[in-house]
């Protein structure tokens, strides 16, 4: 069963940083590009970061650009997204989801439960 | 970066209704769009890739169709499960981006 598990939400003060984790399983993991997804309390989906299979394309929102990091580690099946400078709007759901092939521009065919990230002082 | 405009933003239907959902981008994306439902609590699901590829395991009343700025997602007869958010998303160019969703309601 393909399976897609986020790890590393919590509460954290405004301008502070966290990292989230995303492992993967059931699936060859480095034969796809991956995404993060956040949703914010009561409101809709917003793509943040995507990164290909190899790691050679890499994408982020304008709203998380030289905050956020996404990276992958293909011999762990995970897939990470370092968060620095954290800002109140931030606050969110933030979902793993798997793109159905090696490249970013696609859609996402699997998505993980979420983690939740607070960011409050 | 690339726009989408969901219409309506909500709408109230019956049981068996059929049901229409547009999603116009602010320019073209060739056949790049995806449409997913979201359960109240629950993970978004896809329903449709690339404007009208109907997803594995989700029922023949779902259908997409169109191309370049306007699309459309139609529930031919609306069932109880089908009460939820919808969001369209294009993946043709970065930054991917979202719809503002479309929540459908019992009336």
């Amino acid at each position: 069963e393909v399976q897609l598990v986020e790890s590393g939400g919590g509460l954290v003060q405004p301008g502070r940083s966290l990292r989230l984790s995303c492992a993967a399983s059931g699936f060859t993991f480095d034969d796809y590009a991956m995404h993060w997804v956040r949703q914010a309390p009561g409101k809709g989906l917003e793509w943040v970061s995507g990164i290909s299979w190899n790691s050679g394309s890499i994408g982020y929102a304008d709203s998380v650009k030289g905050r956020f990091t996404i990276c992958r580690d293909n011999a762990k099946n995970s897939l990470y997204l370092q968060m620095n400078s954290l800002r109140a709007e931030d606050m969110a759901l933030y979902y793993c989801a798997k793109a159905p092939g090696p490249g970013v521009h696609y859609y996402m065919d699997v998505w993980g439960k979420g983690t939740t990230v607070t960011v409050s002082s | 970066a690339i726009q989408l405009t969901q219409s309506p933003s909500s709408l109230s239907a019956s049981v068996g209704d059929r049901v229409t959902i547009t999603c116009r981008a602010s320019q073209a994306i060739s056949s790049a769009l995806a449409w997913y439902h979201q359960k109240p609590g629950k993970t978004p699901n896809l329903l449709i890739y690339d404007a009208s590829g109907l997803e594995s395991g989700v029922p023949s009343r779902f259908s997409g169709s169109g191309s370049g700025t306007d699309f459309t997602l139609t529930i031919s007869s609306l069932q109880p499960e089908d009460f939820a958010t919808y969001y369209c998303q294009q993946f043709n160019s970065y930054p991917l981006t979202f719809g503002g969703g479309t929540k459908v309601e019992i009336k």
